[in-house]
């Protein structure tokens, strides 16, 4: 099975600060995967699918990017709203395996 | 409206079973995967199982392989996790999410409220 690495587990920035989070597969998935922020005790929240689409409704801060088997989430501006824990899941095939999850918080 | 309403679960003592349902409503259920995706608390996000949209193929988790049944009922557009020899380890919410239909298509982007299940003697 398909496995995910994701790093930082967790990072502490800025107000306007840009953030880079990045996701590693254990073998190329081509573009199957897809970012999730979940904010403190709140249901998980679609951001980016298929590596860079944003998802209707997100903030353009956010976006996406790699393919096969590097991919990073960058938030271009950190917010205070962006407090989360953020995952990535890869797609590819019939098992999905989610990252790890990188903690995001405001210094 | 997308709606996905989960039910089943509650306390279990390990060994024991527990049948978890999801009822699903404003979308085509039918033409879309489903996935169980469960949280224990303070932890992170981990994937269940899934299965494709008219059933015939399933997928786990190692750590449920054997133990956990992922079901379907397109006419009643229901989505199921039969649950065998439950462990402590298993005590989370669980989450149905609505899942794959095609290419350049959202998927994940709708969760139910969650089911806690609780195993514990």
């Amino acid at each position: 099975d398909i496995q995910v690495t994701q790093s930082p587990s967790s990072l502490s920035a800025s107000v306007g600060d840009r953030v880079t989070i990045t996701c590693r597969a254990s073998q190329g998935i081509s573009h199957s995967l897809l970012w999730i922020q979940q904010k403190p005790g709140k249901l998980p929240n679609l951001l980016i699918y298929a590596a860079s689409t944003l998802q209707a409704g997100v903030p353009s801060r956010f976006s996406g990017s790699g393919s096969g088997t590097d991919f990073t989430l960058t938030i271009s501006s950190l917010q205070p709203e962006d407090v989360a824990t953020y995952y990535c899941q890869s797609y590819f095939g019939g098992p999905r395996t989610f990252g790890q999850g990188t903690k995001v918080e405001i210094k | 409206e997308v709606q996905l309403v989960e039910s089943g679960g509650g306390l279990v003592q390990p060994g024991g079973s527990l049948k978890l349902s999801c009822a699903a409503s404003g979308f085509t259920f039918s033409k879309h995967s489903m996935s169980w995706v469960r949280q224990a608390p303070g932890k992170g996000l981990e994937w269940v199982a899934d299965i494709i949209r008219d059933g015939s193929q399933a997928y786990y988790v190692d750590s449920v392989k054997g133990r956990f049944t992922i079901s379907r009922d397109n006419a009643k557009n229901s989505l199921y996790l039969q649950m065998n020899s439950l462990r402590v380890e298993d005590s989370a919410l669980y989450y149905c999410v609505k899942d794959w239909t095609e290419v350049s298509r959202p998927l994940f982007d709708y969760w139910g409220q969650g089911a806690l299940v609780i195993v514990s003697s």
